[in-house]
């Protein structure tokens, strides 16, 4: 079975800062792990993707995210944030290569001037 | 970019009534998905459908819910008598390849009163 817990319902940063969003994942088996964006009163939006390979991946709008096993854990950053990334952020997991996706509880970023 | 597509994007229906989710998929995917998102809440899997059959359904997936590919490219969610808690945002998705990300749509909000 796999899960995900992202740690923080709200991050509020300014803009310019870093932004970091935490995500750590539960799985039974070697997992492909997603960030999707939200907006609102919008659908899912992939942000990046790790599936196999390279453990730091790069996304769309300048994030990334860094895969580390030992600590089971995929947290997204971006060096210096925008005010068009206010958003929520979901943080999710396959468990097999086609099935079903398991989201965390989402993170909303705010940015302020 | 091909997109996945549905509508209509608000339902408001009348408790107790039946209700028809519609989902055009990218059109050279095979795996089809429905996600549901209570206000508030995270993203939750319904159902996933692959070669003319459910693969995959979740506790809420229970006999009030149905889907159907009824022709080459239409896949639908079907709620036989919606209750209150059935409110809130249905996204569907499609995956074209193993290991790779799914697709969503924008969303479809549906109202129960």
């Amino acid at each position: 079975a796999q899960s995900v817990t992202q740690l923080g319902s709200h991050v509020s940063v300014s803009e310019g800062a870093l932004v970091l969003l935490r995500c750590n994942y539960s799985s039974s088996v070697p997992p492909y792990l997603f960030w999707y964006v939200q907006y609102p009163n919008q659908g899912l939006q992939l942000l990046l993707k790790y599936t196999t390979g390279a453990t730091l991946v790069k996304g769309i709008n300048g994030f990334e995210a860094e895969f580390k096993k030992s600590e089971t854990s995929f947290h997204l950053t971006k060096p210096s944030a925008h005010m068009s990334d206010a958003a929520e952020y979901f943080c999710a997991v396959y468990g097999t290569s086609y099935g079903k996706l398991t989201f965390g509880q989402g993170t909303i970023l705010t940015v302020h001037p | 970019e091909p997109e996945v597509t549905q509508t209509p994007s608000h339902q408001v229906t009348q408790m107790g009534q039946e209700v028809i989710l519609r989902c055009v998929p990218i059109s050279n995917h095979l795996y089809f998905y429905w996600y549901r998102q209570i206000l508030g809440q995270k993203v939750e899997f319904l159902v996933s459908f692959y070669n003319n059959e459910i693969s995959e359904k979740s506790e809420i997936f229970d006999d009030q819910f149905s889907v159907e590919r009824p022709d080459g490219s239409n896949f639908t969610l079907k709620i036989r008598s919606t209750k209150l808690e059935d409110s809130a945002m249905y996204f569907c998705a499609s995956l074209g390849q193993q290991n790779q990300p799914q697709h969503f749509g924008d969303g479809t909000r549906l109202s129960i009163l």
